[in-house]
């Protein structure tokens, strides 16, 4: 499975833009680029995912580079709720079932 | 509420006795998925099921078993337990055998927490 690097925090400001990096510089063609959060005594959630452009949902919107060696999910205004660890992890399509969790970032919110 | 029922919430035994965690995956979802979160090694795959029928194997211990009933829940027994089985236990489920196929994102439930002692 190939890599990903993510900072192991970050801080950001309540209604504050927030944007949470992710390097994955061996990613392959078809891997796909997903991200999950996981808040404070919950399962990880699906937040989004792409491949080579860039995706908007109502949770947040993915930014991949014209390289897809990083991305960056971008919280618009980040509210305390958002207080999460963001998991960036590949998906080769058609590959292994399994999602292979990094250390992921943990992102404080401050009100 | 996710739709992914697990229970119990929380778990607490000796080392050496048989738990069974229990899972209801989100409506109409026909795969179910097993992960283990541990303070060292983070979140780790352990097994899916399909419809009844094991697809996918991960770092799942030869003591521990799963499987799925033609109801669809799941249910992940875990034997001769260890201080070092103490973890979150989490239960994803999934529309479709291949995911990934299709880029769908999984589904998780908030867990069971197990504590060995």
């Amino acid at each position: 499975d190939a890599k990903t690097t993510q900072p192991n925090s970050m801080e950001s400001n309540e209604e504050e833009p927030v944007h949470l990096p992710c390097n994955h510089s061996t990613i392959s063609g078809t891997d796909y680029i997903h991200w999950y959060r996981q808040l404070p005594s919950q399962g990880p959630e699906y937040v989004i995912h792409g491949l080579t452009s860039n995706v908007n949902n109502r949770m947040a919107s993915l930014a991949i580079a014209e390289d897809r060696k990083s991305s960056t999910l971008i919280l618009h205004r980040a509210t305390l709720r958002d207080a999460a660890v963001y998991y960036c992890i590949l998906r080769l399509q058609g590959g292994s079932e399994k999602l292979v969790f990094g250390k992921g970032t943990k992102l404080t919110v401050n009100p | 509420d996710s739709g992914v029922t697990q229970t119990p919430k929380h778990l607490i035994t000796a080392t050496g006795q048989r738990v069974t965690l229990r899972c209801s995956p989100r409506s109409g979802d026909l795969s179910v998925y097993w992960y283990q979160q541990s303070l060292d090694q983070g979140l780790q795959f352990l097994i899916q099921y399909y419809n009844g029928e094991e697809r996918a194997k991960g770092n799942i211990l030869e003591r521990f078993s799963a499987q799925q009933f033609p109801d669809l829940h799941s249910e992940l027994n875990l034997s001769s337990l260890e201080l070092g089985d103490s973890a979150l236990y989490f239960c994803a489920s999934s529309v479709q055998e291949k995911s990934v196929l299709y880029n769908y994102g999984y589904t998780f439930g908030s867990g069971t927490r197990l504590t060995v002692v």
